[in-house]
């Protein structure tokens, strides 16, 4: 079945450091990826996402990066601070006849900061 | 705040009860999906619509849940006969369905007790 794999669960860094979290989706048709952040309490939110038909984009500090042959996709963050210390979702989709379906979720990964 | 607005923010209720939850998505995006988040997990999909009509449901989906988007604009979930299992954040997300950009309520967070 679908399935999305993320690693590691946990991550800690020194402030200035950069923080590399990992995902691997089963359906070679998904042609969607984004990643969510999710503070405490509040709800996912988008930060950054790519296609099928893109190998990277960048967004200042964080990019992406696709291999569909491995069916692997990262997130980089560069000179972190600390309020990005929160929970970071992968995510694939796959498009239908009538548009994108529904988001298969990796297990999330517990970004921490330190100052 | 013109994003995706759930009602109510947090439920509890006795086992055995019925519930309801309220989603009104952002008034352009046609699709609409549910989601159940577990702590220390990822959200999990339930259930989408487009418009009025319910395109997919999860096979983790009990009968005892039912979801409603009658008008093809605000939806409701409802779960009937709540086990202590049912304790989750159940998070409403939506998006047109040219564009796959999925954005997310705040959540109702319900406690069976």
């Amino acid at each position: 079945g679908e399935n999305v794999e993320q690693h590691p669960s946990t991550l800690s860094v020194q402030e200035g450091d950069s923080a590399v979290i990992k995902c691997t989706y089963s359906d070679s048709a998904s042609n969607y990826f984004p990643w969510y952040k999710q503070e405490l309490g509040k709800r996912p939110q988008l930060i950054i996402d790519i296609r099928s038909n893109v190998g990277e984009k960048k967004d200042q500090r964080i990019a992406v990066t696709l291999n569909k042959t491995a069916k692997h996709f990262s997130l980089h963050i560069t000179e972190t601070q600390p309020e990005d210390s929160a929970v970071y979702f992968c995510a694939a989709s796959k498009q239908g006849s009538g548009g994108y379906n529904k988001l298969i979720f990796g297990a999330g990964t517990r970004l921490a900061v330190h100052p | 705040d013109t994003g995706v607005s759930q009602n109510p923010r947090h439920k509890i209720t006795k086992r055995g009860q019925n519930v309801t939850f309220r989603c009104d998505p952002i008034s352009e995006h046609n699709r609409l999906y549910w989601y159940r988040q577990t702590l220390g997990q990822g959200p999990e999909f339930l259930t989408y619509f487009q418009n009025e009509a319910q395109l997919e449901k999860s096979r983790l989906l009990s009968d005892r849940f039912s979801a409603e988007r009658p008008k093809g604009s605000f939806s409701t979930l409802e779960i009937q006969r709540t086990e202590q299992g049912d304790s989750a954040m159940y998070l409403c997300a939506s998006s047109s369905s040219g564009n796959p950009e999925a954005f997310f309520g705040q959540g109702t967070r319900l406690t069976v007790v």
